[in-house]
């Protein structure tokens, strides 16, 4: 079945500074996504990326579809970027397999 | 164009209720999955309906049951309700034939007392 990690499972910045998450997938997986988690809850849309690099304004991703692996960068974090980052992937059928998130906080 | 809506956006049952959560598809999306999300951790794949039949299901008790209604929206049963269920349950809906991209709801959080 289809297996994604996340690392790291904590990570503490001061505003301003720069981050890399890192997420590792197995072979039945043909796409991936980044999400971001606001403290109500919601999943927000980041990045729909099965292979290439993306940016959205302060965020890009990266992902390496032959080594199983993607990256998503943030940088000059603020204090909004708060909140945990996660990855998923769809193999068939469109059922997203979620890592187990990173859990940014983003210190003034 | 609105986005995934979900309703109610809170709950709280009693152990052994039944409960309905009800979602709302994006505009132009033919597919609907729920997830559950227990407090720390990753959303959890619960089934997935598409052309009203439940075409994919996770690791999930009969308990949890669904439905797809022609227009697309979609609800979630679950019976004889346990302390374990409670959690944030969320909608995702996708397109057919676009790789799986999904779009998630603000989700419902169930309190089971």
């Amino acid at each position: 079945g289809i297996q994604v990690e996340q690392s790291p499972p904590d990570l503490i910045l001061q505003e301003g500074a720069n981050s890399t998450l890192r997420c590792n997938f197995s072979d039945s997986v043909n796409n991936l996504q980044w999400f971001h988690q606001n403290p109500w809850g919601q999943l927000i849309n980041l990045f729909y990326i099965p292979s290439g690099t993306k940016q959205n304004g302060r965020l890009s991703a990266t992902t390496v579809a032959t080594e199983r692996y993607s990256l998503l960068y943030i940088s000059s974090s603020q204090t909004t970027d708060s909140g945990v980052y996660f990855c998923a992937g769809t193999g068939g059928f469109q059922k997203l397999v979620f890592g187990t998130g990173t859990r940014l906080l983003v210190s003034p | 164009d609105a986005g995934v809506t979900q309703s109610p956006t809170h709950l709280i049952k009693t152990r052994g209720q039944q409960v309905t959560l009800r979602c709302s598809p994006k505009s132009g999306h033919d597919t609907v999955s729920w997830y559950q999300q227990a407090l720390g951790q990753g959303p959890q794949f619960i089934f997935q309906y598409y052309e009203e039949e439940e075409r994919q299901r996770g690791n999930f008790p009969d308990r949890f049951s669904g439905h797809q209604f022609p227009n697309y929206s979609s609800e979630l049963n679950v019976n004889a309700l346990l302390l374990g269920d409670s959690a944030l349950y969320l909608c995702a809906s996708s397109l057919v034939g676009r790789g799986g991209e999904g779009f998630f709801g603000q989700g419902t959080r169930l309190t089971v007392v």
